[in-house]
């Protein structure tokens, strides 16, 4: 089944305590990427990948960072998490086929930092 | 930042047609999405246009003005689970920047 998985699903962590939300896709997508997701804001970019080995900030890179050694995979990591990073991430992946970044994304990993 | 705006939310009732507006910052502009969520779950893929003009798909169409930077969606024949949230998405060439989304409650 084609499909984006996340890891974990639900996290609860504390201050200063590094973690690495993993995401996987099974569809061969060039394009990944990853979002948050708050009350009033809604899904913001966090950062984005191209192709293995290439990856660019989106809207709120500021306290993430993530690597795209191989293609399926694509992991988020917060070296040192802060409360206000509590919120829910998405994993993203696209075709790029004809220009259009169609977007399939994984379940959500719900993440609080206390 | 944000350069996309649509309203926060909209009512409606079952049977009718809503259209949900959505303006977008027009430079580095390479395409316009519309994503649908229901809460608590993934956005799902509802539309794209690069192009001005019309899309019909189903119940759901979306139009596009690029030189007004400009787009809406449009729900025909509403049905309950077309509750949700839809989000107007902007790509700026691997840059994607989403709007806050619109919260649509359809009424019986």
């Amino acid at each position: 089944e084609a499909q984006v998985t996340q890891n974990p699903r639900y996290l609860i962590t504390v201050t200063g305590k590094k973690l690495t939300v993993t995401c996987s896709q099974n569809m061969n997508h060039e394009y990944m990427s990853w979002y948050r997701q708050d009350p009033g804001l809604g899904l913001r970019q966090i950062y984005y990948s191209m192709n293995v080995e290439v990856t660019d900030k989106g809207d709120v890179p500021e306290g993430y960072k993530v690597s795209r050694k191989e293609k399926r995979n694509f992991p988020l990591i917060l070296e040192s998490p802060s409360p206000n990073q509590t919120s829910l991430y998405f994993c993203a992946s696209s075709p790029r086929e004809r220009g259009s970044y169609e977007q399939y994304f994984g379940p959500g990993t719900r993440l609080t930092v206390t | 930042g944000q350069n996309i705006d649509q309203p926060t939310e909209m009512t409606a009732t079952e049977g009718a047609i809503v259209q949900i507006n959505c303006t977008y910052q027009t430079s580095g502009f390479n395409g316009l999405f519309w994503y649908q969520q229901h809460a608590g779950e993934a956005p799902t893929f509802l539309s794209y246009n690069v192009l001005d003009g019309l899309e019909e798909k189903g119940r759901f169409s979306s139009f596009l003005s690029r030189s007004k930077g400009y787009s809406y969606l449009l729900l025909k024949e509403l049905q309950m689970k077309d509750s949700a949230s839809y989000l107007c998405l902007n790509n700026q060439g691997g840059k994607l920047i989403f709007g806050q989304g619109t919260e649509l409650s359809v009424k019986p």
